[in-house]
Formats: C-alpha cells, sequence, structure tokens
C-alpha cells in the first residue's frame, strides 16, 4: 500500500526567506503527484500537478520536483509571504483511475 | 469559489440523528469524490462516483450512504454516528475519474456528541 509521509508537520519561517516543503512516498509506480493548498476552515487548492514522467513543475513563486527512484518530491516556495501561510499537502496517484493517497500535510506559518 | 458548493459548513448531530450532507457543482464535471479529514490525519478517500455509478467504496462503514442523482450533486446520509465519525467532510469533483487535478469544496464541518 501506497504511503505519503510530509516532514516537518509544521514550520515557521520569517517573511522573504525560501521555503522547502518535502513528501515522500513509498511506491515510486505513481502516475502522477500533486501539491494542494488548505486554508483554515477551507478545501484543498490544487497548487501544481506533476506527471510521472516530469521532473518538475513551475507556476509563479511556486516550483515542484519530483524523483520517482527516490520517492521524493519537494515544493520550493520562493521569497515567502504571509499569505503563503496555509497548510500544504501532497497526493499521490496510485492507479490510472486517480485515486490519490494524501500525506497528513506541513503546515506553514511566515511571519511578517 | 471553486465552483464545488457544500452544505451544510457546520453540522452537530447526536449519535441516534439522521442527517445529509449535499455537495453541487457546477463545473460540468462527470467524476465526484467524498473524503474524510480527521484532525492530524491525511485525507481518507470514502467514495467515487463517475457518470452517477459508484466505482469506489473504500471499505466505508454502512452508516455512512452516498447518493449521487446526477453528475451534478452528490450526498452523504448520515445515521447512528460515533464519536470517531466528526471530522471535516470534504466533496470533489473532476472532469471524469482518473482526470486531474481534482475541484474541492469547502467541506462540512461534522460533530457528533
Amino acid at each position: 500500500k501506497q504511503e505519503v509521509t510530509q516532514i516537518p508537520a509544521a514550520l515557521s519561517v520569517p517573511e522573504g526567506e525560501n521555503l522547502v516543503l518535502n513528501c515522500s512516498f513509498t511506491d515510486s509506480a505513481i502516475y502522477n503527484l500533486q501539491w494542494f493548498r488548505q486554508d483554515p476552515g477551507k478545501g484543498l487548492t490544487s497548487l501544481l500537478l506533476i506527471q510521472s514522467s516530469q521532473r518538475e513543475q513551475t507556476s509563479g513563486r511556486l516550483n515542484a520536483s519530483l524523483d520517482k527512484s527516490s520517492g521524493r518530491s519537494t515544493l520550493y516556495i520562493a521569497a515567502s509571504q504571509p499569505g503563503d501561510s496555509a497548510t500544504y499537502l501532497c497526493a499521490a496517484s496510485t492507479d490510472s483511475w486517480g485515486k490519490l493517497q494524501f500525506g497528513a500535510g506541513t503546515q506553514v506559518v511566515v511571519t511578517p | 469559489e471553486t465552483g464545488v458548493t457544500q452544505t451544510p459548513r457546520h453540522l452537530v448531530m447526536g449519535m441516534t440523528n439522521k442527517k445529509s450532507l449535499k455537495c453541487e457543482q457546477h463545473l460540468g464535471h462527470n467524476a465526484m469524490y467524498w473524503y474524510k479529514q480527521s484532525a492530524k490525519k491525511p485525507l481518507e478517500l470514502m467514495f467515487v462516483y463517475n457518470f452517477k455509478e459508484q466505482t469506489e467504496n473504500n471499505s466505508v462503514p454502512s452508516r455512512f450512504s452516498p447518493e449521487c442523482p446526477n453528475s451534478s450533486h452528490l450526498f452523504l446520509h448520515l445515521h447512528t454516528l460515533q464519536p470517531e465519525d466528526s471530522a471535516l467532510y470534504l466533496c470533489a469533483s473532476s472532469q471524469d475519474r482518473g482526470r486531474q487535478p481534482q475541484h474541492f469544496g469547502d467541506g462540512t464541518r461534522l460533530s457528533i456528541l
């Protein structure tokens, strides 16, 4: 069974610092990997989707990398802002039907 | 506005009550999902519907009963729930089952007394 782990569970950084969030998965046979953002009391917003054939995806200040051989994905957020404070979740798609296995998330606080 | 609307946003019920959660999507998607999010635990997939047909039941207890009358609406009927069922219940939709990304609603916060 695919297991997805996110470390650390919580992270606090000063504004302007770059954020590095880690996600590891046990089964490298994934179809894709997604990063989501969740604000308190809200649902999930998809940030980046990396297909299994890709090594990275970029959107604005966000960059996500994927290394299937080592079972790792990393989300980089450049020049963090207080508005980036949220919980970030990664999810691996474990079959062609799109079933997602989620990590427990990393709670990020960016202090002004 | 994500295009996926869930009601109610909060629900408090006793263990003997019967209630329903509602999800509606305005995105023209064909697949809809129910997830459970408990404190400090990963999201757990509960049910998947594709073109109104249930395609996945992730070993969910029978006290949770889903209903999908059409591709735009999804319900979760609740009865005789337990305290450990208290959680955030999230609905999501995607173009088709297997097509990413999934679009999520803001969830229903359920508390069982």
